[in-house]
């Protein structure tokens, strides 16, 4: 248990649905992050909010939309995807966006198994 | 293009041998290497290294790193069957602007047979 909490565990959609991953922290961290992993691939960033602002957005297609309402919590919002977005979505927080010392290691969420049918 | 290569991409070995996974890495503005177990789902997080030269140590886990050749190794000592997992490789490097990235490689699967 790291601390990360993210729901749901495993989603199916289709092309046209709309779906919400969402993401939480009671580290009293402040900065939280989505990566994708798939397959035989490193895990890529998708975005990273510091503070609830975003700071990164790693050319990410307008079909993933993030929102961070407050430090504990982190949603990515999902809509029309393909097929080839079917990936493991792993939420995770560090203390602080800049990974300052042995407090900024981050922290993973057990990820959020995506189908897009 | 920041870039950090992983090797090999996939091990088996029998408990009680020792592993050594390596990381090579290409960025621009290097600010730290870490290492992350990943078994089922979650990374869990290993070690940070910043400095040459210097052994991080935990149990029968211990890395270094060598920011001239810019590589680092992860060594695995009296393996068991609970040491299989995905071992990432990552580099946090400064993007510009006050702000940091980190590039992860594809990771070292090893899988230690009884």
């Amino acid at each position: 248990e790291t601390g990360v909490t993210q729901t749901p565990r495993h989603l199916v959609m289709g092309m046209t649905n709309k779906k919400s991953l969402k993401c939480e922290q009671h580290l009293g961290h402040n900065a939280m992050y989505w990566y994708k992993q798939s397959a035989k691939k490193p895990l890529e960033l998708m975005f990273v909010y510091s503070l609830e602002e975003r700071v990164e957005n790693n050319s990410v297609p307008s079909r993933f939309s993030p929102e961070c309402p407050n430090s504990s919590h982190l949603f990515l919002h999902l809509h029309t995807l393909q097929p080839e977005d079917s990936a493991l979505y792993l939420c995770a927080s560090s203390l602080f966006h800049r990974l300052a010392g042995e407090e900024g290691e981050l922290f993973f969420g057990e990820g959020s198994r995506l189908t897009v049918l | 293009e920041d870039k950090v290569v992983q090797s090999p991409l996939s091990l088996v070995v029998h408990e009680g041998d020792t592993v050594t996974l390596n990381c090579s890495y290409e960025v621009t503005n290097f600010r730290s290497l870490l290492w992350y177990k990943q078994e089922k789902k979650a990374p869990t997080f290993l070690f940070m290294l910043t400095s040459s030269g210097i052994e991080k140590k935990s149990g029968r886990l211990s890395s270094i790193l060598d920011k001239k050749e810019l590589f680092s190794i992860l060594n695995i000592t009296a393996t068991q069957t609970g040491d299989s997992a995905v071992y990432l490789c990552a580099v946090e490097a400064h993007s510009g602007a006050g702000s940091y990235q980190l590039t992860f490689g594809k990771g070292t699967k090893l899988s230690v047979i009884p």
